[in-house]
């Protein structure tokens, strides 16, 4: 079973630039998170779908932060404009439904260094 | 917000050596999580607790629940050398309807120079 992919694997863009991540999900997995992970931290979820839909977005700064689902498969997450502290690792997980931790799954993530 | 406090922050292994870190919460979760991270990978699953008191093994790997529900401990015997990386406590409400996870800030195990 192939895992959850996620691309890019490392980006390095300058302050107040826009960037976007990619996820794939595990083929059938109805629920998708985004989680960032600063440096020596564990890992926070920034916002949950339910398919196609928001469950939780209620520590995303969207003020710059966005997400989408479109289809209930692929997940963009994306930054705009990127500030020096959003510097992480942001990691994608899915998982067959809400609450369901068998076959919960995180991908390698994408480390993002804003300078 | 929910918070998780793991300790210690870091340990140096040697092999052979057992190996013990807790975790704690101000809050309580129905669902105790241990996991591992490589470097440049994401946390993998090690043992996930679901009842009070419960105690788990995998392998070399023993975590219980604890009685509170606001505690758990992780133990590593006879450690060896891939037995080096970050270990994360979370805490989770199972069956609820979110499913996110509460991290702790991780314990980083690295081999005695």
């Amino acid at each position: 079973e192939a895992g959850v992919a996620q691309s890019p694997r490392y980006k390095i863009i300058e302050k107040r630039q826009s960037v976007a991540f990619w996820c794939n999900p595990i083929s059938g997995h109805a629920t998708l998170y985004w989680y960032q992970q600063i440096l020596g931290q564990g890992p926070k979820l920034l916002i949950q779908f339910q398919n196609n839909g928001v469950v939780d977005d209620s520590q995303l700064p969207k003020d710059r932060f966005s997400a989408e689902r479109l289809k209930g498969v692929d997940s963009t997450l994306k930054i705009q404009p990127a500030k020096l502290e959003d510097s992480a690792v942001y990691l994608c997980a899915s998982s067959p439904g809400q609450g369901a931790l068998s076959g919960y799954t995180f991908g390698s993530g994408t480390r993002l260094t804003v300078v | 917000g929910q918070q998780l406090n793991q300790s210690p922050q870091s340990m140096f292994i040697q092999e052979g050596e057992d190996v013990s870190m807790n975790c704690t919460s101000s809050s309580i979760f129905n669902t105790w999580l241990w996991y591992k991270q490589d470097p440049g990978e994401g946390p993998v699953l090690l043992i996930a607790l679901y009842k009070a008191g419960e105690l788990t093994s995998n392998g070399r790997l023993t975590a219980q629940f604890g009685i509170t529900r606001k505690d758990s401990f992780l133990n590593i015997s006879a450690s060896i050398p891939s037995d080096v990386g970050i270990y994360f406590c979370a805490g989770m409400n199972y069956g609820g309807s979110q499913g996110n996870l509460i991290f702790g800030k991780g314990t980083k195990l690295s081999v005695k120079p």
